[in-house]
């Protein structure tokens, strides 16, 4: 079955602790994104993946890093310097030409006490 | 303004109504549309993209005025299953990345 995962579904942290969230693709498309959700807003795009081992900042991409090192995966880690982490973690991912659409992951909903 | 406005609702409509949502967009050069449809605490779903010539898929028609620069969407015979939030997305296009922009969406409840 083609898609994507991300793991864990729900994830707890206290305070001061990095942790990273996972996302995978089996459909080999190039570009991959990272968005977090909050009650009543859009989404929002954190970072962005175009091809391996290149990435680009999104709007809100402060406390966060990513890393590309494989096709399929596009790791976010979440920093302490994070100030309001807790969230709705969406990764999606897009096939050919910039203009086509994304399809998302089930998402993390991430929460730091 | 934001770039992508949607009225947040919510819409709440009997079984067999048709319902229409509208979304606005502020930037003129924008080249690609798209409506997601989102369940409660799940991911969004590609529900359709919406062409300049307007399309349909079943009970669904996405119409697009570039001069008005606004999208609709139109639920003909809604069914309960339709209850969800309804996502506007617009790709502003290469100059900004191809980065889709995402409006809050608006809320349908179908009720029986």
């Amino acid at each position: 079955d083609g898609g994507i995962t991300q793991s864990p579904k729900y994830l707890f942290r206290k305070e001061g602790q990095n942790v990273t969230l996972s996302c995978e693709q089996n459909l080999n498309h190039d570009a991959m994104y990272w968005y977090r959700q909050d009650p009543g807003q859009g989404l929002r795009l954190i970072y962005y993946s175009q091809i391996v081992n290149d990435f680009q900042k999104g709007d809100i991409a402060e406390g966060y890093s990513v890393s590309r090192e494989k096709k399929e995966s596009f790791p976010l880690t979440v920093t302490s310097a994070q100030k309001n982490p807790t969230a709705f973690y969406l990764c999606a991912s897009r096939a050919g030409t910039g203009l086509h659409e994304q399809y998302f992951g089930p998402g993390t909903r991430l929460t730091v006490t | 303004r934001k770039e992508v406005e949607q009225d947040p609702g919510p819409f709440n409509v009997p079984e067999g109504a048709t319902v229409a949502f509208n979304c606005t967009y502020s930037n003129s050069a924008s080249q690609s549309f798209f409506w997601y449809r989102q369940d409660c605490r799940k991911e969004p779903k590609l529900l359709m993209s919406v062409y300049s010539s307007g399309n349909e898929d079943g009970r669904f028609t996405a119409q697009l005025n570039r001069a008005s620069q606004y999208i609709s969407l139109l639920i003909r015979d809604s069914k309960l299953s339709d209850s969800a939030t309804y996502l506007c997305v617009v790709n502003p296009g290469r100059e900004y990345g191809n980065k889709l922009v995402f409006g809050a969406g608006t809320i349908l409840r179908v009720k029986s």
